[in-house]
């Protein structure tokens, strides 16, 4: 049973508009999210996160938005560069440190493409 | 500061046959982790290491077997290569603010 869901497996967007990737998650114990970048033949590399206490995080053109009573969360990029081309990982914790738990639920990825 | 690595980047390995892929990391980290990401499937966390001396399974551990030996590394061993087995690995430590740094990866084709 998938716990952290992207249900578009792929993306496509102009350079210079918006990039919206989306995340559902079904554990209602989740309070940590992350979104990794992944380009081929690399391994993935952090992106931004966001805590259940929060329902937005900004750095630079990546937002993140958390709806925590949909149990979703998307990441917004603006405005998208051919460089922002890659795989987009959600990833999901129920608390690294506070409940013991260290583990992270990734989704399946979207493969975003800008084009130029 | 090399971050995380892992030797081998690729290989290829008949049914059967063992092998052992290594991974270091010289950001002192405590925690480190094994995933493998296969097309369709995201990454799935294999085996995982609170510190030194110490394994725990994670979600796909069977035909995998790990150690942690010494701080700065965390092995995977494969004992009898099976083709369901040929994927990408990557290795991972968990850092400052709750991130995990990834290493380049491995690729492993089992014939």
């Amino acid at each position: 049973d998938q716990q952290v869901k992207q249900n578009s497996p792929s993306l496509s967007v102009q350079e210079g508009r918006i990039s919206i990737l989306n995340c559902d998650y079904t554990n209602s114990m989740f309070d940590y999210f992350l979104w990794y970048k992944k380009y081929p033949a690399e391994g993935p590399t952090f992106l931004i996160s966001i805590s259940s206490i929060k329902d937005k995080n900004e750095d630079g053109r990546f937002t993140v938005f958390l709806n925590k009573s949909a149990k979703h969360l998307s990441l917004h990029i603006v405005p998208s560069q051919p460089g922002d081309s890659a795989v987009y990982f959600c990833a999901a914790s129920d608390g690294f440190f506070s409940s013991g738990s260290e583990k992270l639920v990734f989704g399946k990825g979207t493969k975003l493409t800008v084009n130029p | 500061n090399a971050g995380v690595t892992q030797t081998p980047k690729f290989r290829v390995l008949k049914t059967g046959q063992s092998m052992t892929l290594l991974c270091a990391q010289d950001m002192n980290h405590e925690y480190m982790y094994w995933y493998r990401q296969d097309p369709g499937m995201g990454l799935r966390l294999i085996h995982y290491s609170v510190g030194e001396g110490t394994t725990a399974k994670g979600e796909v551990p069977d035909g995998y077997n790990v150690s942690r030996l010494k701080k700065q590394n965390f092995l995977l061993g494969l004992e009898s290569a099976a083709p369901s087995q040929t994927s990408v690995y990557f290795c991972a430590t968990l850092g400052y603010g709750e991130t995990q740094y990834f290493g380049p990866g491995t690729r492993l084709l089992v014939l």
